[in-house]
């Protein structure tokens, strides 16, 4: 199993540019999220979706937008991107249940200039 | 939630036992305590949790004071490649994908030869 698989691993835009990062898991998990963090930081949510066809905001989701695309795949948008998202993205998935044990793929590097 | 409390940073000796302590005073009786850590540019990778009890798996030990206000994870044999930040997280324990876990500055471990 590959577990969580982010594309791409790097990325450098210009202000104002949009792109969109992938994530896709393999683990049949319903659940996904996507998470950034900015250097020396914690984790901070973006956005989840607790199965396929439902997203919801998280902690910090201005700027961005989700789709679930199916239950294996859940992408994050920049529509507009600006200097304030240069950061490293993660996406991860959990199993239903009362424990919370995430997977995590290893991260997008973003720059915007 | 619980807030939990961690030393900014900790150094331990390749082979000896490294003990990481969290305080979490404030914990109620439905939460949980997990432990995550981060090898640096990877994504977080679970490593145990518990509730009252001990518990012990692969990786490591989590020992939860009998007032469950702190716990001490427990890597037994430390080696070069446990060097990371390691995340104590408390969280309310329900099966609730928006029931997200908050990553906050953890402990940085460097274990040293």
């Amino acid at each position: 199993n590959a577990g969580v698989t982010q594309t791409p691993k790097f990325q450098v835009l210009k202000t104002g540019q949009s792109m969109t990062l992938q994530c896709a898991q393999d683990m049949n998990h319903n659940s996904m999220y996507w998470y950034r963090q900015d250097p020396g930081m914690g984790l901070r949510l973006i956005y989840y979706s607790a199965s396929e066809g439902t997203t919801d905001k998280g902690e910090v989701p201005n700027g961005y937008n989700v789709s679930r695309l199916n239950k294996r795949e859940f992408s994050l948008r920049l529509e507009s991107a600006a200097p304030s998202q240069t950061s490293v993205y993660f996406c991860a998935s959990s199993e239903e249940g009362f424990v919370k044990k995430l997977f995590f793929g290893s991260g997008t590097q973003l720059s915007v200039l | 939630d619980a807030k939990t409390t961690q030393p900014t940073s900790m150094d331990c000796a390749e082979g000896r036992a490294a003990n990481l302590p969290c305080n979490h005073s404030t914990i109620s009786g439905n939460e949980y305590v997990y432990w995550y850590r981060q090898i640096h540019s990877q994504g977080p990778q679970y490593i145990i949790h518990g509730l009252k009890n001990n518990e012990t798996n692969e990786m490591a030990s989590l020992i939860i004071t009998e007032d469950r206000k702190s716990s001490t994870l427990i890597l037994p044999h430390a080696t070069l490649r446990d060097t990371a930040v390691y995340y104590c997280i408390v969280r309310v324990a329900n099966n609730n994908a928006g029931n997200m876990l908050t990553f906050g500055g953890g402990t940085r471990l460097m274990v040293k030869p």
